[in-house]
């Protein structure tokens, strides 16, 4: 199985500042036949189910705000949330589906908290 | 819009059975599968399976398989996971979901609302 390796578990920060979460997968996520990078983000609000956020490592799914960016490409990810507003308190989670389903595999999480 | 709706918290005794039920509409049911997924606090979200909600076809990771039987009925567009001999380890809140590609799994784009299942004497 893909090992995805999120850091740092938690953090926290003020209403305005700029959010880095990292992701590392145990081998690479890079397709070489259409070069796409099969890693999506989640973010899962306290008592909700995971919302998508990102899909093919950088693509916004629709109506996401524009200050979540995913990039990265190969073993690292990075998800930032730049001007992070209190409704952004969540747990993120990564998730590589370069594996043959069913070995589709999470990271551990990120927890973000607003000071 | 595309819904997933999950059936009722559930308390079952070690040993026993629960069937969960997910129910899909506002999308052609059949050319999406179903994917089921836990969540625990002390091992995140671990993928189970998925279900082809076309064929009945499924497929299990392997650390799910003799725990988990998908199955799937297309006429009220119902998927469903029953999950056997249960101890408290398979207490965890468990989600249905779709991928955001027809014929295929990949990234989750629509989540049901999760079923908390509890196992307790």
């Amino acid at each position: 199985d893909i090992v995805m390796t999120q850091s740092p578990s938690s953090l926290a920060v003020s209403a305005g500042e700029t959010v880095t979460i990292n992701c590392k997968s145990s081998q690479s996520l890079l397709y070489s036949g259409n070069q796409k990078n099969y890693l999506a983000w989640y973010q899962q609000k306290p008592g909700q189910s995971p919302k998508l956020l990102i899909y093919w490592a950088s693509t916004r799914q629709s109506g996401v705000p524009d200050r979540f960016i995913g990039s990265g490409s190969g073993t690292d990810f990075t998800l930032t949330i730049s001007s992070v507003q209190a409704e952004d308190l969540a747990i993120y989670y990564c998730q590589q589906y370069y594996d043959t389903p069913p070995e589709l595999t999470f990271g551990s999480g990120t927890k973000l908290e607003i000071k | 819009q595309v819904q997933l709706q999950q059936s009722g918290a559930e308390l079952a005794k070690p040993g026993s059975s629960v069937k969960i039920s997910c129910k899909a509409s506002g999308y052609t049911f059949t050319s999406y599968y179903i994917s089921w997924i836990k969540q625990t606090t002390g091992q995140g979200l671990e993928y189970i399976g998925y279900i082809n909600t076309g064929s009945g076809g499924t497929n299990y990771n392997e650390k799910f398989k003799g725990k988990a039987t998908l199955t799937v009925d297309k006429s009220s567009s119902t998927a469903f996971m029953q999950l056997s001999s249960l101890t408290p380890d398979d207490s965890a809140v468990y989600y249905c979901a779709r991928s955001g590609y027809d014929g295929t799994v990949n990234w989750f784009a629509y989540w049901g609302q999760g079923t908390l299942v509890t196992v307790s004497s």
